[in-house]
């Protein structure tokens, strides 16, 4: 069983770009969640994913955004980059529903000078 | 506003010493996750409660869920250094086909040998 992967594991941006993090879920998994983890706190919620549409959405501005591929793979895409975006961004993949527990990868840890 | 709060966030003990950790809302959750983190990795899910006054055993470690499915804790019986993480409670508010968790402030815990 594959568990859940992201890519890259590592980036630098400045502040005004965009930056597009990668996610493949855990196979029979449905459902993708995006989560924000800055230094020192635990993770927050950003959006969720089930069958290629939004399903939920955090306390993010609109220039978080994200995909779903039919392969369940899913993109979480952030634009004009500020400062405070710095943070351990993580993929989490879950069948979706109710009490289904949710499976993350080890995230992609964005720094932004 | 912080809608899970962990206390202690900071604990240092010593190998074969107990300890619990505890996990406080108002809100009420459908089910309570806890994770462990350990540094540059991802949560690793421990365990799901999901019944008011619900009791898992995972080796040495015991979580319970409150009655009123608003707090849980977590008990380690003679810890080991191997048990040094982030300890992270996340409770499942959603409805429907959405799992959005909300995630409590964190535990440090450092086992010394």
């Amino acid at each position: 069983e594959t568990g859940v992967t992201q890519s890259p594991t590592h980036l630098i941006k400045t502040r005004g770009q965009q930056v597009t993090l990668r996610c493949s879920s855990q196979s029979g998994h449905n459902t993708v969640s995006w989560y924000q983890q800055a230094l020192g706190q635990g993770p927050q919620f950003i959006f969720q994913y089930y069958r290629e549409e939004e399903n939920g959405r955090g306390n993010f501005p609109p220039r978080f955004s994200g995909l779903q591929f039919p392969n369940y793979s899913s993109e979480l895409n952030v634009n004009a980059l500020e400062l405070d975006d710095s943070a351990l961004y993580l993929c989490a993949s879950s069948q979706g529903g109710r009490n289904q527990p949710q499976h993350f990868g080890d995230g992609t840890r964005l720094s932004i000078l | 506003t912080q809608l899970l709060e962990q206390s202690p966030q900071f604990l240092s003990i010593q190998e074969g010493e107990n300890l619990t950790v505890y996990c406080n809302s108002s809100s009420v959750f459908s089910s309570l996750q806890w994770y462990r983190q350990e540094p540059g990795e991802g949560p690793v899910l421990l365990v799901t409660v999901v019944t008011g006054g619900e009791v898992k055993k995972l080796k040495r470690l015991t979580f319970q869920f409150g009655d009123a499915r608003k707090d849980s804790s977590l008990h380690i019986t003679a810890a080991q250094p191997g048990d040094t993480g982030l300890y992270l409670c996340a409770g499942d508010r959603s409805g429907g086909a959405t799992n959005k968790l909300i995630f409590g402030t964190g535990t440090l815990l450092a086992v010394q040998p």
